[in-house]
């Protein structure tokens, strides 16, 4: 069974631009969630999306939003980049019924 | 959301068992306890989880203490591509928002 995959994996933007990232869970799983990765703030949690709803939110703001589709894949948008966001985003999938969830590469973003 | 507690790092030598230890004394009764491991420019990898009794798969054995504050996932035989970070997460109650702590990064010595 193919894993999570992400696109794109390497991302160049600069300040004041916006940015899709896709994921594509495995197989069967119907759950989505975003982390966000910095070498100052560790693997932090965005957002989890099941069935085409967001479920659960982050701590971070309004700028970094998201959406599932009937296939489940899901995208991610940050508008208005700032030098910070430069990161790691990863994307994780699960089936419905269990807590362990699986991650994909990860889309390296730098934002100049 | 419950805290975890790992030493930021350890050193092995190639082919000696590794013990990684990660203390998680405020978590749920009924939450799962995962290990991930990451290694550099990769996604976090899911290596085994449990809730209450030990639990072994083809990539590690995992540890859980009586009392469920602290478990151990053990590397029978380490090799050099055992080396990355671990990180010990407890379940989510329901949430399933994993709270990454800092983990432990793991050296292996040829």
């Amino acid at each position: 069974k193919a894993g999570v995959t992400q696109t794109p994996r390497y991302l160049i933007k600069t300040r004041g631009q916006q940015v899709t990232l896709s994921c594509s869970p495995i197989s069967g799983h119907r759950s989505v969630s975003w982390y966000q990765q910095t070498p100052g703030q560790g693997l932090q949690f965005l957002f989890e999306y099941f069935s085409e709803t967001q479920r659960n939110k982050g701590n971070f703001p309004g700028r970094f939003s998201g959406r599932q589709f009937s296939n489940s894949r899901s995208e991610m948008n940050v508008s208005t980049l700032e030098l910070g966001d430069s990161a790691l985003y990863l994307c994780a999938s699960r089936m419905g019924s269990t807590d362990t969830q699986y991650f994909g590469p990860g889309t390296r973003l730098t934002v100049l | 959301d419950a805290k975890t507690t790992q030493p930021n790092s350890m050193e092995s030598n190639e082919e000696e068992p590794v013990h990684l230890p990660c203390n998680h004394s405020t978590i749920s009764g009924t939450d799962y306890i995962h290990w991930y491991r990451q290694l550099p420019s990769q996604g976090p990898e899911y290596v085994i989880h449990g809730l209450t009794s030990n639990v072994n798969n083809r990539m590690a054995s995992l540890a859980i203490a009586e009392d469920r504050k602290s478990s151990t996932l053990i590397l029978h035989r380490a090799t050099l591509r055992d080396a990355a970070v671990y990180y010990c997460i407890p379940g989510t109650s329901g949430t399933y928002k994993y709270i990454f702590g800092t983990g432990t990064r793991l050296k292996v010595l040829a």
